[in-house]
């Protein structure tokens, strides 16, 4: 079962404007989400993160926000930038309540910002 | 550079033969984490090591998968017998349990292609 999902495998914004990027998740004892970046050839980089006690987090051009009702968190990237151009994995963990702290990853987004 | 760092970056072998995979992690993280990425999918979580202890293994480990950490500093991921569908990307991953952002710092991986 995938607990964590992306629905959108792929997306093309032009340069300058807003990159929403979404994902959903299936368990309620998810308590931390994290989104990464890849390039081709890389390991995956941390992007940012949020903790269920919030629903926004903000970090230069990126945002998260969570809405934990709708089991559902997007990451904002304004402006997009050609260099953002990368797979975009969301990723939870049961960080408070769990003992390993691994993740669980979506399936990825493919963003091309177009100059 | 002080990352987490996998060798060898590419492999290629014939079917049935053995592989290992070597991870060294931040230096003053406790926790190990090996994840397998295929293509098209988000990372897999494989196994989780604290300290020199293997703490959770996930069913997609069979019985041709072993990983050991023996000073509770690099890890080994062999794989016996390699199949087709061992082909992947493996990735390393590194955290300090119960400090930081909770976010694991990954390698850049080492991919298998087996013929």
């Amino acid at each position: 079962d995938q607990q964590v999902k992306q629905n959108s495998p792929s997306l093309s914004v032009q340069e300058g404007r807003i990159s929403i990027l979404n994902c959903d998740y299936t368990n309620s004892m998810f308590d931390y989400f994290l989104w990464y970046k890849k390039y081709p050839a890389e390991g995956p980089t941390f992007l940012i993160s949020i903790s269920s006690i919030k629903d926004k987090n903000e970090d230069g051009r990126f945002t998260v926000f969570l809405n934990k009702s709708a089991k559902h968190l997007s990451l904002h990237i304004v402006p997009s930038q050609p260099g953002d151009s990368a797979v975009y994995f969301c990723a939870a963990s049961d960080r408070y309540g769990g003992a390993t702290n691994k993740l669980i990853f979506g399936t990825g987004t493919l963003l091309a910002v177009q100059p | 550079d002080t990352g987490v760092s996998q060798d060898p970056r590419h492999k290629i072998t014939k079917r049935g033969q053995n592989v290992t995979f070597r991870c060294d992690p931040i230096s003053e993280h406790n926790r190990l984490y090996w994840y397998r990425q295929t293509l098209g999918q988000g990372p897999e979580f494989l196994t989780y090591f604290q300290n020199e202890a293997q703490l959770e293994k996930s069913r997609l480990l069979s019985d041709r998968f072993s990983a050991e950490r023996p000073k509770g500093s690099f890890s080994t991921l062999e794989i016996q017998r390699t199949e087709q569908g061992d082909s992947a990307m493996y990735l390393c991953a590194s955290s300090h349990g119960g400090r930081g952002t909770g976010e694991l710092f990954f390698g850049e991986g080492s991919r298998l292609t087996v013929l």
